[in-house]
């Protein structure tokens, strides 16, 4: 199979602090990691695409410097949300595809995040 | 970019009865379009998709569409059972792109809901 684990799955940080989640892919090399974020009873919204051993393209409307994602390796990607506020609460997804392949995506089990 | 609609929002049916759930893309570009179910605070799960070189196709109780003349694509579920209800989400890529130039654009997602 081909399994995507994210950590944590919840997570609660206080305003003005720092949260890591980790995207990794346990069975499979990814060269190429998505990041989503999905608010209550909306769609997933694609924020960047996580390359390995490059910069991660951002959507329109993320910020950069606010969402740092790192991809390390090829079974590993992480995305830091910085000085989280109250807004920044929500589901955030990742998934990842086999490399050199380019359909199927498989998507990690999420992380709640809630900022209070 | 790539846009895709997705209707309805909120789909109600009998036990036993069919659903439908329509969605239309933007970019004759894409060739691959997924569909996936999402229960509450889960992540997505592939449950069928078709590429672009075929019109239909089917796995049990599960079929989807795709007119590419008019660009869009339908999810049909026959013989419907409580455990289908769920948020039912379209996407769109461009398969054949590896990298991040094939990443998913969603459809704003359905809820469905199969009553006894």
């Amino acid at each position: 199979g081909a399994v995507v684990s994210q950590h944590p799955s919840r997570v609660i940080c206080k305003s003005g602090t720092s949260v890591k989640i980790e995207c990794r892919s346990l069975d499979f090399q990814a060269t190429t990691m998505f990041w989503y974020r999905q608010f209550p009873k909306q769609s997933l919204m694609l924020m960047a695409t996580s390359n390995e051993g490059s910069k991660a393209t951002y959507e329109q409307g993320v910020e950069k410097d606010k969402f740092l994602i790192n991809h390390a390796s090829l079974t590993l990607s992480t995305l830091t949300v910085t000085s989280a506020h109250p807004e920044d609460s929500s589901f955030y997804i990742c998934s990842a595809r086999r490399a050199g392949e380019s359909t199927e995506a498989f998507f990690g089990q999420g992380t709640r995040l809630t900022v209070v | 970019g790539e846009n895709v609609e997705q209707h309805p929002s909120t789909l109600s049916v009998q036990e036993g009865d069919s659903a439908v759930i329509k969605c239309t893309y933007s970019d004759s570009a894409s060739n691959y379009f997924p569909w996936y179910k999402q229960e509450l605070g889960k992540r997505p799960q592939l449950i069928i998709d078709i590429r672009s070189n075929v019109g239909e196709k089917k796995d049990q109780r599960i079929a989807v569409t795709l007119n590419k003349t008019a660009k869009h694509f339908s999810l049909h579920i026959t013989e419907t059972q409580p455990e289908d209800s769920a948020v039912y989400f379209c996407a769109a890529s461009k398969g054949g792109v590896t990298g991040g130039g094939n990443k998913l654009t969603f459809g704003t997602g359905t809820q469905l809901k199969v009553e006894l």
